[in-house]
């Protein structure tokens, strides 16, 4: 069973603009994860938050987490043809690699 | 730093068959993690290993097992194929959690398809 669920399932945009992915989960956790994935192939990890942060920058990505309200978001700004993919929230239960997958965004940029 | 290496890339099998794949953490990676991906149940955790032991195991059949080596380098068998387990499974390497939490590097994945 999953332990997340992301919302929306899919979002398509347009180069430049801005995608939000929202992610909740249901259990307390060490820390919240976000991964990309192009078409079937592995994961690549983009940022990590831990429970005791609540607010994470990477380059265009902007990761938020509300503990209280179990759940995080993820922004991209200025959006680019090759964001194309899908983007998956991961959860990190106390003392353990375990991560619990959210059920993913599919995002479209369109150039 | 290499990657996180799978093998094989592809496999297909036929139903009641067993299949073992493997998987090469990142150099000084003691952790490796197992998932499976199929478009019904999306991504599940089936187990992960540390320092040759298993710490935590999914909610799968015991048709799946795993082993750690003393290298940290890890495999996973399926015993008696079943459609149901086509599916792409990936192998995941991260430092020793112990010292607090680490991001997940994951491999290619192998792409197994049961007919």
């Amino acid at each position: 069973s999953q332990q997340g669920e992301e919302d929306p399932q899919a979002l398509s945009i347009q180069e430049g603009e801005n995608a939000t992915m929202n992610c909740s989960y249901k259990t307390s956790i060490n820390n919240l994860q976000w991964y990309r994935q192009n078409s079937g192939r592995g994961l690549v990890h983009l940022i990590l938050i831990r429970s005791n942060e609540r607010e994470k920058h990477s380059g265009r990505l902007r990761v938020t987490l509300d503990t209280s309200k179990k759940s995080s978001s993820l922004l991209i700004t200025a959006s680019r043809a090759a964001d194309t993919a899908s983007y998956f929230c991961a959860t990190e239960g106390l003392n353990t690699d375990k991560l619990i997958f959210g059920t993913g965004t599919r995002l479209q940029v369109f150039p | 730093k290499a990657g996180v290496t799978q093998t094989p890339r592809y496999l297909i099998k036929t139903r009641g068959q067993q299949v073992t794949l493997s998987c090469s953490p990142i150099s000084g990676h003691r952790s490796v993690s197992w998932y499976q991906q199929t478009p019904g149940q999306g991504l599940q955790f089936l187990f992960e290993y540390f320092s040759e032991t298993q710490r935590n195991k999914g909610n799968f059949p015991g048709r799946f097992s795993g082993r750690q080596f003393s290298n940290s380098r890890s495999e996973m068998n399926v015993s008696t194929l079943e459609l149901g387990d086509s599916a792409l499974y990936l192998c995941a390497s991260s430092l020793d959690w112990l010292a607090g939490g680490y991001e997940q590097y994951f491999g290619p994945g192998t792409r197994l398809t049961v007919t």
